[in-house]
């Protein structure tokens, strides 16, 4: 079972416009939560996170939400750069641990 | 400064054969990671060390084993590779276990024929 769901498995966006990626969980005791970014044939790297204690957090043009009664968070991209066209992961923690569970990600392209 | 670095890039294998990825890191991280991506599918987590000398089992460590060589370096390796294991295989590296951000290499790209 998926704990950790990108729905969407790819988004097109026109350049200058907001993209929004979204991301549900089914574990409501997951206490942190990152967005990696991949281009093709590299690793990911990290965007941003978000701790449960909080509902937004921003960094330049990437902001996350944290929907916690909906299990629910959402990357905000605005505006969008055709530079940002790559593979977005969300990744949650269950409290007392380590491990992040990642999902499947979404496909991003924005377009010129 | 290379961040996390892994070799080889790419890799193919018959089934039956062994073989030993490599991962190092010159950040002077205590943690390392090593994960698969399969197609459909989110970054899995295979086996991690909290810190040199020590090891643990992460969700699908069946098939591989894993060595904290040093605080640098962890290399995971497939004794007998299945057709079940052809992947992408990620190292990562963090500050601490629970550290909130995962550094990550380039990535191997493994075929098990």
């Amino acid at each position: 079972d998926q704990q950790v769901k990108q729905n969407s498995p790819s988004l097109s966006v026109q350049e200058g416009r907001i993209s929004i990626l979204n991301c549900d969980y089914t574990n409501s005791m997951f206490d942190y939560f990152l967005w990696y970014k991949k281009y093709p044939a590299e690793g990911p790297t990290f965007l941003i996170s978000i701790s449960s204690i909080k509902d937004k957090n921003e960094d330049g043009r990437f902001t996350v939400f944290l929907n916690k009664s909906a299990k629910h968070l959402s990357l905000h991209i605005v505006p969008s750069q055709p530079g940002d066209s790559a593979v977005y992961f969300c990744a949650a923690r269950a409290p007392g641990t380590y491990k992040y569970i990642f999902g499947t990600g979404t496909r991003l392209k924005v377009l010129a | 400064n290379a961040g996390v670095t892994q070799t080889p890039k790419f890799q193919v294998l018959k089934t039956g054969q062994s073989m030993t990825l490599q991962c190092a890191q010159d950040m002077n991280h205590n943690s390392m990671y090593w994960y698969r991506q399969d197609p459909g599918m989110g970054l899995r987590l295979i086996y991690y060390s909290a810190s040199e000398g020590t090891t643990d089992k992460g969700e699908v460590p069946n098939g591989y084993n894993v060595s904290r060589l040093n605080k640098r370096e962890f290399s995971l390796r497939l004794e007998s590779a299945a057709p079940s294991q052809t992947s992408v295989y990620f190292c990562a590296s963090s500050p601490t276990l629970r550290g909130n951000e995962q550094f990550f290499g380039p990535g191997t790209r493994l075929t098990v024929l």
